[in-house]
């Protein structure tokens, strides 16, 4: 109950094209999901996060959705760029804040 | 504000030799976290404090391992008598009250010869 799947495992795109991530989760104490963003040898980064009460939300490129009825969130990367090629984490926690669940991973490249 | 630092960034050491590793958190953050990360995998994690206080410790968390945060600032992490499973990224976060974003730092990684 307390693992977040995630997919696909790797995913590339053609250089302007919209990038796609889904995460799904079965606890639904889950109240914080987040997405993070990681380049070799450095740690995650935090992208964009929503909160159940809302169905979307869009920071620059990046977006979110989330159906709280199927328990599943997705990561839209629009106009992507060779510069986004990384590998991107969902995560879920509950208790507004406390430890973070993350999911597998997707190795994203962007090619030119 | 220059964000979370972890030191050493890397590690090398002989199997059952002791190791430690400090975080300095973002300055005003009380929450701290520490995760592991193994190749291919996402963070996996292993005990958080709020202030000093010590509030959750996960299965991962064996009695080899011992963490601390003396003055609510800084942790360190500690392993005994390390194995060749240990071998990993170990990740440093933080957050400010309860429902605050983690921030994480660039990790220590640690390599079992």
């Amino acid at each position: 109950q307390q693992q977040v799947k995630q997919s696909p495992q790797s995913l590339i795109v053609q250089k302007g094209g919209i990038s796609i991530i889904n995460c799904a989760y079965e606890n639904t104490a889950f109240d914080y999901f987040p997405w993070y963003q990681q380049f070799p040898g450095k740690g995650p980064a935090l992208l964009i996060a929503i909160r159940p009460d809302v169905s979307e939300k869009k920071e620059g490129r990046f977006t979110i959705s989330f159906n709280k009825s199927a328990k599943q969130f997705s990561l839209h990367i629009m106009d992507s760029q060779p510069g986004d090629s990384a590998t991107y984490f969902c995560a879920a926690s509950h208790n507004q804040g406390g430890k973070l669940i993350f999911g597998q991973g997707t190795e994203l490249s962007v090619k030119p | 504000d220059t964000g979370v630092s972890q030191d050493p960034r890397h590690k090398i050491t002989k199997r059952g030799q002791n190791v430690t590793f400090r975080c300095d958190p973002i300055s005003e953050h009380n929450r701290l976290y520490w995760y592991r990360q193994t190749l291919g995998q996402g963070p996996e994690f292993l005990t958080y404090f709020q202030n000093e206080a010590q509030l959750e410790k996960s299965r991962l968390l064996s009695n080899r391992f011992s963490a601390e945060r003396p003055k609510g600032s800084f942790s360190t992490l500690e392993i005994q008598r390390t194995e060749q499973g240990d071998s990993a990224m170990y990740l440093c976060a933080s957050s400010f009250g309860k429902g605050g974003p983690q921030h994480f730092g660039d990790g220590t990684r640690l390599s079992i010869l």
